[in-house]
């Protein structure tokens, strides 16, 4: 079955804490992008992935980190979390960037 | 700068009736545009997409949206609600030559029995 997969799906952590939330896809996609969503702001992408070693900043980078050193795998690195990093992230992938997002089942994350 | 607007936090309609979600958007280029649906508790799933051609573009589930340039609007619509239709949309732009996509604040819709 063709899916985005996320890890955990519930996260409690403590300001400072470094993590990371794991991302994969079965379907070969080019991009990656990981978003977070807020009450009254929507979806805001975070980073973004043309290809393997490939990524850039979205529209809110600040305390976030990302690698792709695989095809498959775009995993969200918090190093140093803080509170206002509390948000439900979800990660999506496509074969293009024009083409529909396939989403992953989101990650709540709550940082104490 | 690409950006969106959901003039309408929520929208209210009745099993049966028509139903039209409100989207704007703002690009220095051509807009790609999509609508994105999400159910309670679940990830989002792409409704239809506008790249070019025909303006009226038609998606899954019986949605449909108009594309207007002048207006530069992207309205979601259905002939006829589902109470299954109830759940939170998306409207997204990409602008040409740009690779991030910018979504909306979302619009809730509640369709009553």
């Amino acid at each position: 079955e063709a899916q985005v997969t996320q890890n955990p799906r519930y996260l409690i952590t403590v300001t400072g804490k470094k993590l990371t939330v794991t991302c994969s896809q079965n379907m070969n996609h080019e991009y990656m992008s990981w978003y977070r969503q807020d009450p009254g702001l929507g979806l805001r992408q975070i980073y973004y992935s043309m290809n393997v070693e490939v990524t850039d900043k979205g529209d809110v980078p600040e305390g976030y980190k990302v690698s792709r050193k695989e095809k498959r795998n775009f995993p969200l690195i918090l190093e140093s979390p803080s509170p206002n990093q509390t948000s439900l992230y979800f990660c999506a992938s496509s074969r293009q960037p024009n083409e529909k997002l396939f989403f992953g089942s989101g990650t709540q994350l709550s940082v104490l | 700068a690409q950006s969106v607007a959901q003039p309408e936090d929520q929208v209210n309609v009745a099993e049966g009736n028509p139903l039209t979600v409100k989207c704007t958007y703002s690009v220095s280029g051509n807009p790609y545009l999509f609508w994105y649906v999400q159910y309670p508790n679940r990830g989002l799933q792409f409704l239809l997409k506008y790249i070019t051609g025909d303006n009226l573009v038609k998606g899954s589930y019986g949605f449909e949206a108009e594309f207007n340039k002048s207006q530069t609007s992207f309205h979601l619509k259905k002939p006829s609600a589902l109470v299954s239709d109830s759940a939170l949309y998306f409207c997204a732009v990409r602008d040409t030559g740009y690779s991030t996509l910018t979504f909306g604040k979302g619009t809730m819709l509640l369709v009553s029995p």
